[in-house]
């Protein structure tokens, strides 16, 4: 249990459905950021929250959409996708108490676009 | 730019010990993190370097040489568990991004 949770575990939609994402994590972390793993590739940052505000979009397509409620929980809005955004979605949190101010993960979400 | 190399495979046998490698280049830099990831689960946090040295905790070590842009995760005693893969990862100064590597896949042979 890393304190940070993912659903769902696994996603199979098609290229004109809208599904969502959820995270939530239970670390009293202000920091939530969206990445993604694709085979044989660096994980990706896609998106940055500090305390519910969005401060990083790095460059992603509008058809995915991040929505921060409150500082807990994380949701990545997905439509009209591609086959090629088929990937792991991984949630992570950070506090900036500390120096390391390290990331902890969720075991992410597989996504398959069909 | 932001560059960061590891080697793609390794193998290693059980008991013994393994180094993996990780170069960087970054605009400018804030630490240095190794990550280990088994498959289908999420990445967990290993050590963490911002000065130059080695960093020692249990069976796994860091290093870090900032004027060469380079570490090291040194594995000692190795088990059938660590078979997995270590992504190194270096924060930016100017804006505190997290950049991560495509990770080094570990086997461990019996």
């Amino acid at each position: 249990e890393t304190g940070v949770t993912q659903t769902p575990r696994h996603l199979v939609m098609g290229m004109t459905n809208k599904k969502s994402l959820k995270c939530e994590q239970h670390l009293g972390h202000n920091a939530m950021y969206w990445y993604k793993q694709s085979a044989k590739k660096p994980l990706e940052l896609m998106f940055v929250y500090n305390f519910k505000e969005q401060t990083e979009n790095n460059s992603v397509p509008s058809r995915f959409s991040p929505e921060c409620p409150n500082s807990s929980h994380l949701f990545l809005h997905l439509h009209t996708l591609q086959p090629e955004d088929s990937a792991l979605y991984l949630c992570a949190s950070s506090s900036p108490e500390g120096s390391d101010e390290k990331l902890f993960f969720g075991s992410g979400t597989q996504l398959s676009v069909l | 730019g932001q560059n960061i190399d590891q080697p793609t495979e390794m193998t290693a046998t059980e008991g013994a010990i393994v180094q993996i490698n990780c170069t960087y280049q970054t605009s400018g830099f804030n630490g240095l993190f190794w990550y280990q990831q088994h498959a289908g689960e999420a990445p967990t946090f290993l050590s963490y370097n911002v000065l130059d040295g080695l960093e020692e905790k249990g069976r796994f070590s860091s290093f870090l040489s900032r004027s060469k842009g380079y570490s090291y995760l040194l594995l000692k005693e190795l088990q059938m568990k660590d078979s997995a893969s270590y992504l190194c990862a270096v924060r930016e100064f100017r804006d505190d991004k997290i950049i991560f590597g495509k990770g080094t896949r570990l086997h461990i042979l019996p």
